[in-house]
């Protein structure tokens, strides 16, 4: 069973640009959520998505947005990157509450 | 707001020594999900070990015991006869109803040979 992949595993962008994050979530989870770690601030919440639509959203500045497709893959997209932005952006996806996550090895962004 | 505290960001230990990681979170709800996680230096997040909070009995996965007091409010991770490959940052998780899940800010934990 294939699990949550995500891409690219590394991406280098100059200030001022924007991103588009991709994340396939295991075959069958319907929910994928995002998040950003970084060392200072640990695991920060971004959006969860179920079904094509936005249920939830956390406390990010309106740059960051995504999406969700029918086929249940979603994307990330970071608009006017700030140097702040640099961040390991975490993809996870779950069959339902309770289960757990099931996470992708991540998209590191470093904003130069 | 539920909140997730970790207080103990780094701690190592000898190999084969047992080891406690703690946890306690702030929530109203009567009716949550716990979680510990392991993100070792590759960065792949595993999902260690879960717990329904109306469940008494403490989850078991192997080495790895909770021990959960829903009163306190706390959910300590306890590694038995640790391993050179348990060294990695270990996160606590709280999800409710939201289907949101929050995580604490980690504990980072080295297994020394």
């Amino acid at each position: 069973k294939a699990g949550v992949t995500q891409t690219p595993r590394y991406l280098i962008k100059t200030r001022g640009q924007q991103v588009t994050l991709s994340c396939s979530p295991i075959s069958g989870h319907r929910s994928v959520s995002w998040y950003q770690q970084t060392p200072g601030q640990g695991l920060q919440f971004l959006f969860e998505y179920f079904s094509e639509t936005q249920r939830n959203k956390g406390n990010f500045p309106g740059r960051f947005s995504g999406r969700q497709f029918s086929n249940s893959r979603s994307e990330m997209n970071v608009s006017t990157l700030e140097l702040g932005d640099s961040a390991l952006y975490l993809c996870a996806s779950t069959p339902g509450t309770g289960n757990g996550y099931t996470f992708g090895s991540g998209t590191r962004l470093t904003v130069v | 707001a539920q909140t997730v505290t970790q207080s103990q960001p780094e701690m190592s230990v000898q190999e084969a020594e047992t080891v406690t990681l703690s946890c306690t979170y702030d929530t109203s709800e009567s009716n949550y999900y716990l979680f510990w996680y392991k993100q070792p230096p590759s960065r792949q997040m595993i999902l260690v070990i879960r717990q329904e909070a109306y469940k008494q009995q403490n989850a078991t996965e192997n080495r790895f015991s909770v021990n959960f007091q829903k009163a306190a409010k706390s959910f300590s991770l306890k590694i038995s006869d640790s391993q050179l490959g348990d060294t990695a940052m270990y996160f606590c998780a709280f999800e409710n109803r939201d289907d949101k899940i929050i995580f604490g800010k980690g504990t980072r934990l080295h297994i020394l040979p």
